[in-house]
């Protein structure tokens, strides 16, 4: 089974309105992190937000936050604002306790219409 | 502060040949991370190096080997190429093994043919 699964696979959203991006988890560890990243067509991928399984508040970053709901195993990202320079690939990954590596999802293309 | 660098920044090779990729962490960061990022998918984790000492190996071939300098620098090999090894290599670096900082490079695209 999928450890990180993102559903939607590309997405449009109108410049200024927000947007909200899935992603669905799977791991049998109590302490495990979840993140963000944006990965323009450069390649880099940049860290938007982290949020801890042991987190009580829902992390925000700007106009970035998570909708962190454990019990579904879901950390949603959610984008305030859109702007054109949203445009690119979504992440989501997750480090489980055991190990210190990433594990991706399959990615969520968005693409900010002016 | 420099970021992540990685070179070169593409590659083409043929069939059955060896690369070598190369990283520079953050100054500072002590742990090196690959990952291998196929066209259309997430990244897929290759290798975690602390402290000059494999942390970390992910379902790869003996193909795939890498290692980490004095300078915390680090080397991704890949030998005898395959079509199937054409990607997006990218390099994260991290202060330590449990820091969740994690920082990418622009990556390494390599395209075998």
């Amino acid at each position: 089974a999928q450890k990180i699964t993102q559903t939607q696979p590309g997405m449009f959203v109108q410049e200024k309105e927000a947007v909200t991006l899935d992603c669905t988890y799977d791991t049998s560890d109590q302490s495990y992190g979840l993140f963000w990243y944006k990965q323009p067509s450069s390649g880099e991928m940049i860290f938007l937000i982290y949020q801890g399984s042991y987190d009580e508040q829902n992390a925000t970053e700007g106009r970035y936050s998570l909708n962190f709901q454990k019990a579904r195993k879901s950390a949603n990202l959610v984008i305030s604002a859109s702007q054109l320079g949203d445009s690119a690939m979504y992440f989501c990954a997750m480090r489980e306790d055991w190990g210190n590596k990433l594990t991706f999802g399959g990615g969520t293309r968005v693409l900010v219409k002016p | 502060d420099a970021g992540v660098t990685q070179s070169p920044t593409h590659l083409i090779k043929t069939r059955g040949q060896h690369v070598t990729l190369r990283c520079s962490p953050i100054s500072g960061h002590k742990s090196v991370s690959w990952y291998q990022q196929v066209l259309g998918q997430g990244p897929q984790f290759i290798f975690q190096y602390y402290e000059k000492e494999e942390r970390g190996r992910g379902n790869f071939p003996d193909r795939f080997s890498a290692r980490q300098f004095p300078n915390y620098s680090s080397e991704l090999n890949v030998n005898a190429l395959l079509l199937g090894d054409s990607a997006l290599y990218l390099c994260a670096s991290s202060p330590s093994t449990e820091n969740y900082g994690y920082t990418f490079g622009s990556g390494t695209r390599l395209t075998v043919v």
